[in-house]
């Protein structure tokens, strides 16, 4: 099946921690993006990336970072400087022509010990 | 980065209703999606609208561009119970990394 793989589901931090949540697409996109959404508001873009090693900062990308060495995997990492890291994660990718729609992956819960 | 506008934020109804729900924005954009989320789960594309006055149906659920290309709305007719989730508007404007998301409708459909 084609589709976005996030993984673990849930995770949990502690104080001073850094942790990495995984994002794998087969669906050969050369988009990838990062969102965090928390209870009633929209989701946040993080960071995105477009092709191999290269990405961008989205909106809120302090206290976060990313790689991308292949095209299908895309991680975060959310560093212990991200004070307030506890909320719903989406990797998301798409097409990278015209305007074409994001498609999501289920999410990782992050919460804090 | 705005954020859309999007209402209502809740709605409770009986199976059977049909309901609406819509989007606007200050800013023009050049795509509009519909989004579907169930608890615990990534959002899922329902409907997307590529041009200013554009209809699209997918089923039971009905969506429209705005013509002035800052609002879009869905209707979805005839409600069942499994329409139950939280449904959000994502408009882009440029580029696929220039999204912007309302902050969703949560539906209840009473049975």
């Amino acid at each position: 099946d084609g589709g976005i793989t996030q993984s673990p589901k849930y995770l949990f931090r502690k104080e001073g921690q850094n942790v990495t949540l995984s994002c794998e697409q087969n669906l050969n996109h050369d988009a990838m993006y990062w969102y965090r959404q928390d209870p009633g508001q929209g989701l946040r873009l993080i960071y995105y990336s477009q092709i191999v090693n290269d990405f961008q900062k989205g909106d809120i990308a302090e206290g976060y970072s990313v790689s991308r060495e292949k095209k299908e995997s895309f991680p975060l990492t959310v560093t212990s400087a991200q004070k307030n890291p506890t909320a719903f994660y989406l990797c998301a990718s798409s097409e990278d022509r015209g305007n074409q729609p994001q498609h999501f992956g289920d999410g990782t819960r992050l919460s804090i010990l | 980065g705005q954020q859309l506008n999007q209402s209502p934020q809740s709605m409770f109804i009986q199976e059977g209703e049909d309901v609406s729900m819509n989007c606007t924005s200050s800013s023009i954009f050049n795509t509009w999606l519909w989004y579907k989320q169930d608890p615990g789960e990534g959002p899922v594309l329902l409907i997307a609208l590529y041009k200013a006055g554009e209809l699209t149906s997918n089923g039971r659920l009905t969506a429209q561009f705005g013509i002035t290309r800052k609002d879009s709305f869905l209707n979805i007719s005839a409600s069942i119970p499994s329409d139950v989730g939280i449904y959000f508007c994502a408009g882009q404007r440029y580029n696929n990394n220039d999204m912007r998301f309302g902050a969703g409708t949560r539906l209840t459909v009473k049975p």
